[in-house]
Formats: C-alpha cells, sequence, structure tokens
C-alpha cells in the first residue's frame, strides 16, 4: 500500500451534476496531481497542487478544479458532468524537489460514472 | 511536446518465463525520467523502476530490468521468471523536466500470466 486514499472508490452521476473527489496524500508528502484515466487508455495529467496552490495543468477545461488543504490532502471538482467524464481518477502524492527520480504514490482511484 | 508509445496491446507469457513489454518515447529535452508502472485491477499504480536519460546503467529492480537504448528512444521493461501475479496492465511513463513532477502515460500493455 501507498498510503493514498481516495474516496469515494465509486460513484455513478448525471449530466450536469457536479462531484468531489477527495484525497488523503502520503505522510509527508507535500505535492499531490491528479490524474484522469478513461477506460483503456493511460492516466492523463490533470493539475498539480503545491502549497495549497496550483502549479501545472494539462488540457483540461475551467469545470475541472482543485483545492490543497494546509495537511496536503485535496480535493477535485467538476461541474457540469458530461458522459466522456466517466473515467477513473486517481491522485498521486510526491514530495516536491526530487526531480525526475521522485516517485509517484498513487491511490486506487475513483471510478465515476456519468449517465 | 513529450509522447509514449507502447505498441502491443496484449501480451502473454507461461509461468516462469521472461518476457518483453515494448516502450518508446519521443521528446526533443535532454533530461527527463523513464518509469514503468503496473495497474492491477484495483486501479492503484504500482511503480516498478526507474531510468534517468543520463544513466549510464540499465535499471534493474529484483524481476524487473529496463532495457534502455537512447539512441533508439525506446525502454522496454523485461520481466524475469513471470509470476501468476504479473498479470496486470503495464504502463510506460515520462516525467516532465523541471518544474512539475508530473507523468506522461503510454496507453498500455496487458499482460497475461498462464500457469
Amino acid at each position: 500500500e501507498t498510503g493514498v486514499t481516495q474516496s469515494p472508490t465509486h460513484l455513478i452521476k448525471t449530466r450536469g451534476q457536479q462531484v468531489t473527489l477527495r484525497c488523503s496524500s502520503q505522510s509527508g508528502h507535500n505535492t499531490v496531481s491528479w490524474y484522469q484515466q478513461a477506460l483503456g487508455q493511460g492516466p492523463q495529467f490533470i493539475f498539480q497542487y503545491y502549497r495549497e496552490e496550483e502549479n501545472g495543468r494539462g488540457n483540461f477545461p475551467p469545470r475541472f478544479s482543485g483545492l490543497q488543504f494546509p495537511n496536503y490532502s485535496s480535493e477535485l471538482n467538476v461541474n457540469a458532468l458530461e458522459l466522456d467524464d466517466s473515467a477513473l481518477y486517481l491522485c498521486a502524492s510526491s514530495l516536491a524537489g526530487q526531480g525526475f527520480t521522485g516517485e509517484l504514490f498513487f491511490g486506487e482511484g475513483s471510478r465515476l460514472t456519468v449517465l | 511536446a513529450q509522447k509514449i508509445t507502447q505498441t502491443q496491446p496484449g501480451m502473454f507469457v507461461q509461468e516462469k518465463e521472461a518476457v518483453t513489454l515494448d516502450c518508446t518515447y519521443d521528446t526533443s529535452d535532454p533530461s527527463y525520467g523513464l518509469f514503468w508502472y503496473k495497474q492491477p485491477s484495483s486501479g492503484e499504480m504500482i511503480f516498478l523502476i526507474y531510468q534517468g536519460s543520463y544513466d549510464q546503467q540499465n535499471a534493474t529492480e529484483g524481476r524487473y530490468s529496463l532495457n534502455f537504448q537512447k539512441a533508439r528512444k525506446s525502454a522496454n521493461l523485461v520481466i524475469s521468471a513471470s509470476q501468476l501475479g504479473d498479470s496486470a496492465m503495464y504502463f510506460c511513463a515520462m516525467k516532465k523536466p523541471a518544474g512539475y513532477s508530473t507523468l506522461t502515460f503510454g496507453k498500455g500493455t496487458m499482460l497475461l500470466v498462464s500457469p
């Protein structure tokens, strides 16, 4: 186990609704990143938070937003859900400053289905 | 832009045999890191092995080794003595240089190990 926990593990929403996914990072890790993994695809980077600020973003629209709290836990919020948002959402924590060798530790993900 | 290509959608291997999973990458950056992750059906991405672009020797971690051919831009994963528990999706990934600790993933290869 990596020590990264995500909730909920599964959820079903309908188009137009909003969803909040939560992530507790591994102890001592100050950076959290979120990935979206559609069925049959590799994970795609959504954004990253460091010291409670977004410091990197992938090619995702503004309706994908996030927060990082002082204890380094994080939330991913998605507004106006679309069918294509159905995916496994993975949270990964890491320690900033480790460069290329810094390993990302992933949670088991939240599987979102949009009907 | 960075790109990871995994051309094998699925691979079959018998228990105790070795298997090679292919990965090619494309980047214009001289410095980068290459990773392999294993994703079982539970969804969690499990780190297997890392190779830095300036590392002189191929990385090894137990039964896993990375066949790094920089001129060919390939980073194939070799699993020796396959076990039934090795059945999973395998993803090759590259880390962006400086700033972010984010990963660019390939589409993955499903490995099935038979008795």
